[in-house]
């Protein structure tokens, strides 16, 4: 079945560690993303790629990294900077990005939570 | 700022029983919105897209509707199900840039 995969479901982190969710697909899609989700609001973009080797800050960017080496990979790293980083982290893709009308796939979120 | 706005924030339905879910927004300009279902835990799931032409949209027991002048949409889920207890999120694109509600959260009880 085609998807998308995010590791690990739940994840600590100690403070001023750096910690790395994983994202993988196998839709061959070319865009991917990733979102924050805090209870009571929307989901809030963080960083996008529409191209493997190229990727765009999100609204919401500071304290995180992102790389795009692979088509099917979009890992996210959550630095030490990110004080506030205690959230359930969805990453997306979809096909064709600039048609507009394309439905976005979800991966089943990761949890993280500060020790 | 482009703002999508949901009402209410959560409800209690009898399975069996209908509900509509409210959308507001203020995105311009207006691509297309999208309903999504997100079980807890999990992530969301696409259940319709509509464009600016488009004022139906079904899908199962779910129907979309969208009033493109007044900003409006809504979804009403006819028949309630115990597994349709999930929250129900509105999203909005303009210029390919998503803007997404805070959800409804919809609890059906048998």
């Amino acid at each position: 079945d085609g998807g998308i995969t995010q590791s690990p479901k739940y994840l600590f982190r100690k403070e001023g560690q750096n910690v790395t969710l994983s994202c993988e697909q196998n839709l061959n899609h070319d865009a991917m993303y990733w979102y924050r989700q805090d209870p009571g609001q929307g989901l809030r973009l963080i960083y996008y790629s529409q191209i493997v080797n190229d990727f765009q800050k999100g609204d919401i960017a500071e304290g995180y990294s992102v790389s795009r080496e692979k088509k099917e990979s979009f890992p996210l790293t959550v630095t030490s900077a990110q004080k506030n980083p205690t959230a359930f982290y969805l990453c997306a893709s979809t096909d064709r990005p600039g048609h507009g009308n394309q439905p976005q796939h979800f991966g089943d979120g990761t949890r993280l939570s500060i020790l | 700022k482009n703002q999508v706005e949901q009402s209410p924030q959560s409800l209690i339905i009898l399975e069996g029983k209908n509900c509509t879910l409210q959308c507001n927004y203020t995105v311009s300009p207006f691509s297309n919105l999208r309903w999504y279902k997100q079980d807890t835990g999990r992530g969301p799931v696409s259940l319709t897209i509509m464009t600016f032409s488009e004022n139906t949209k079904s899908n199962g027991r779910y129907t979309a509707t969208l009033d493109a002048d007044t900003k409006q949409s809504s979804l009403h889920i006819t028949a309630s199900q115990l597994s349709d207890s999930a929250s129900y999120i509105c999203v909005v694109s303009a210029d390919y840039k998503l803007s997404f509600g805070a959800g409804t959260t919809v609890t059906v009880r048998a």
